[in-house]
């Protein structure tokens, strides 16, 4: 089993609908939870970060963590073609504490 | 306030060739870790580096080595490089702990 999977899409949407992307790890003590952005030749940018339970809100982002069930998630609203990149799920792990990716999730906003 | 600074951005070599890569962190930052990030999967935590000292690694052979100095700017070294080591390495920093990483634009690394 990986530490992090995140489905590897594509994942189309249309613009103005709300996307939705997922990330489950192993680690169950894991504490600390990342959304990466990475555009075409680009490296990842941070956009949100997460440590507790239920639901953190940024602008059109909202983060998502549920630790029994090991699972954390990003909803971006109103998604634009500006928003079309590859969002990396990273988490923090027990061991040692190094971040650990996802293999990221290819999203395509369609005008 | 510079960021994250990776030179070169593209490098050309050989099998059996070694290399060496370099960052500078972000102004205040004093952890730097390196990634590996072959095409279209997630960078791959090679190891990291604070106070001049190895602090974690991840799973890569004793060909990739590193080094951090006093200004807490760092190398990547590899050695006896082969086919596979063709990626992208990025370069990120962070203060202390190191949750909040800011990554510089890479290095391209491409073995022929």
């Amino acid at each position: 089993q990986k530490e992090v999977e995140q489905n590897s899409g594509p994942l189309s949407v249309p613009e103005g609908a709300i996307a939705s992307l997922n990330c489950t790890y192993s680690d169950r003590g894991s504490q600390s939870f990342f959304w990466y952005r990475q555009y075409s030749g680009k490296s990842p940018e941070l956009i949100m970060f997460i440590y507790s339970n239920g639901d953190k809100e940024d602008g059109r982002f909202t983060a998502q963590l549920n630790k029994a069930s090991q699972y954390v998630s990003l909803l971006i609203r109103d998604s634009q073609p500006s928003d079309s990149a590859t969002y990396l799920c990273a988490v923090k792990t027990t061991r040692g504490g190094k971040l650990i990716f996802g293999q990221g999730t290819e999203l395509s906003v369609k005008p | 306030d510079a960021g994250v600074t990776q030179s070169p951005t593209h490098l050309i070599k050989t099998r059996g060739q070694q290399v060496t890569l370099r960052c500078s962190p972000k102004s205040g930052h004093d952890t730097v870790s390196w990634y590996q990030q072959a095409l279209g999967q997630g960078p791959q935590f090679i190891f990291q580096y604070y106070e001049e000292e190895e602090r974690q690694r991840g799973n890569f052979p004793d060909r990739f080595s590193g080094h951090q100095f006093p200004n807490y700017s760092s190398e990547l070294n590899v050695n006896a490089l082969l086919l596979g080591d063709s990626a992208l390495y990025l370069c990120a920093s962070s203060f202390g702990e190191g949750e909040k990483l800011f990554f510089g634009i890479g290095t391209q690394l491409s073995v022929l």
